[in-house]
């Protein structure tokens, strides 16, 4: 199957500091990137959808100023966490669709995940 | 709206012994349904999925699904199972949102224990 590639997948932050996560498709291109947060032993919560070259749409709650978000290009979305605080800590995944399967039942691919601890 | 549900949140089963593992949605039309497996720490890989046609369904790792729409139920088998699958599985149907920008609505997910 297609990959996705998240980068870094751990980090440690210290409170007040930004942290940007990368995620890249490496042998497709995906016109857009969703991405999740989960908590221990919780779901996957859609945070926003990233779309390439046009402005991230947000979830119900999730703050747009905090959780910056951009796709300039089909392979690469990043996510900014800026002034991070220990609340900020979390699982952070994302995902991506083929632009060229894009229906309704192709899947999702899914990043490796980034551990996100603010200390 | 669309919504998942799995029971169960944690299952623990023998080695060798079969396995089942509940989903039910809600959604108005036809859904997309999906299985997800996903390693500690680690992203989520898709196991299968259903769209339309014979409603059991197989995936990879030995799994298979079978979808009832008389029952909305998407549950997840398997008949022997390997400790290697110990991990947590998640259920999710797509969320059309409009256009082509899907979104997919995942249940919370039962964590599997594989006893030796």
């Amino acid at each position: 199957g297609a990959v996705v590639s998240q980068h870094p997948s751990r980090v440690i932050c210290k409170s007040g500091t930004s942290v940007k996560i990368e995620c890249r498709s490496l042998d497709f291109q995906a016109t857009t990137m969703f991405w999740y947060r989960q908590f221990p032993k919780q779901s996957l919560m859609l945070m926003a959808t990233s779309n390439e070259g046009s402005k991230a749409t947000y979830e119900q709650g999730v703050e747009k100023d905090k959780f910056l978000i951009n796709h300039a290009s089909l392979t690469l979305s990043t996510l900014t966490v800026t002034s991070a605080h220990p609340e900020d800590s979390s699982f952070y995944i994302c995902s991506a669709r083929d632009q060229y399967m894009d229906t309704m039942n192709t899947e999702a691919f899914f990043g490796q995940g980034t551990r996100l601890t603010v200390v | 709206a669309q919504s998942v549900t799995q029971p169960d949140i944690h299952i623990t089963v023998s080695e060798g012994a079969s396995l089942e593992l509940r989903c039910n949605y809600s959604y108005g039309a036809t859904p997309y349904l999906f299985w997800y497996v996903q390693s500690p720490g680690q992203g989520l890989q898709l196991l299968l999925k259903y769209f339309s046609g014979d409603t059991l369904v197989q995936g990879i790792k030995g799994f298979e699904a079978e979808f009832k729409r008389s029952q909305s139920s998407f549950n997840l088998r398997k008949p022997s199972v390997h400790w290697s699958d110990a991990a947590e599985y998640f259920c999710a149907v797509v969320r059309n949102s409009g256009g082509s920008n899907y979104k997919l609505t995942f249940g919370k997910g039962t964590l599997l224990t594989v006893n030796p």
